[in-house]
């Protein structure tokens, strides 16, 4: 069965303050990555798709990486604004379009 | 434009009422899509319609009933609900059918609860 562990699972950062969030599945073949943003109450928004290892993709303050076994979000000098809960959720094969999330990591970025 | 959109943003029913979500999007997509969400939990997914075909069903409760008139729009109908059904329900939408690794794209939810 598909897992999809995300750690850590909060993380309080100062303004500025760079870190990075895992992602780490165990799935028999992945089709794609998905790293996902979710404010309190919202739906999900999209933020990068990943499909292979050593792919990486940029969005502002935010890269996504991606290996064999785990992905990473970077957040690079952070603002209050990019406080949210990250979700990343994998597709395998043979599933057809069904995502698998992983309980996310709740981030909060201070002044 | 990427907007899925979803009504009521709220919704409050009693166990033996019955009541329906909506979902809409004219981004011309072929997938459709309904998550479960409850408190600080991931989404789950409990149906998936393909060409308004349905095609996948999470093994959800009869309870709950989709419907999908048209490429545009889906429905949820719910009908004898449980307290324990209380949960954000989102829908999300993809451009192709489900056999893609297209990015899916949620709307803002609709927020239920149960009494």
């Amino acid at each position: 069965e598909d897992q999809v562990t995300q750690s850590p699972e909060a993380l309080r950062l100062q303004e500025g303050e760079s870190s990075s969030l895992n992602c780490s599945y165990t799935v028999s073949g992945l089709r794609g990555l998905f790293w996902y943003r979710q404010d309190p109450g919202k739906g999900p928004e999209f933020l990068f798709t990943l499909y292979s290892a050593g792919e990486e993709k940029e969005k502002e303050r935010l890269k996504a990486t991606l290996t064999k076994k785990e992905s990473f979000l970077h957040i690079t000098a952070p603002k209050p604004e990019d406080s949210a809960t990250y979700l990343c959720a994998v597709q395998e094969t043979g599933t057809a379009s069904k995502l698998t999330f992983g309980t996310g990591t709740r981030l909060q970025v201070t002044l | 434009d990427t907007e899925v959109t979803q009504t009521p943003k709220h919704l409050v029913m009693g166990m033996t009422n019955k009541k329906s979500l909506k979902c809409e999007q004219h981004m011309g997509h072929r997938a459709m899509y309904w998550y479960k969400q409850k408190a600080k939990k991931p989404p789950e997914l409990m149906f998936v319609y393909s060409y308004e075909k349905l095609s996948i069903n999470e093994s959800v409760p009869s309870r709950f009933s989709p419907e999908c008139p048209n490429s545009s729009l889906l429905n949820l109908h719910l009908h004898a609900l449980q307290p324990e059904d209380s949960a954000l329900y989102l829908c999300a939408s993809s451009p192709r059918g489900q056999i893609t690794t297209d990015t899916q794209y949620f709307g803002p939810g609709t927020r239920l609860t149960v009494l």
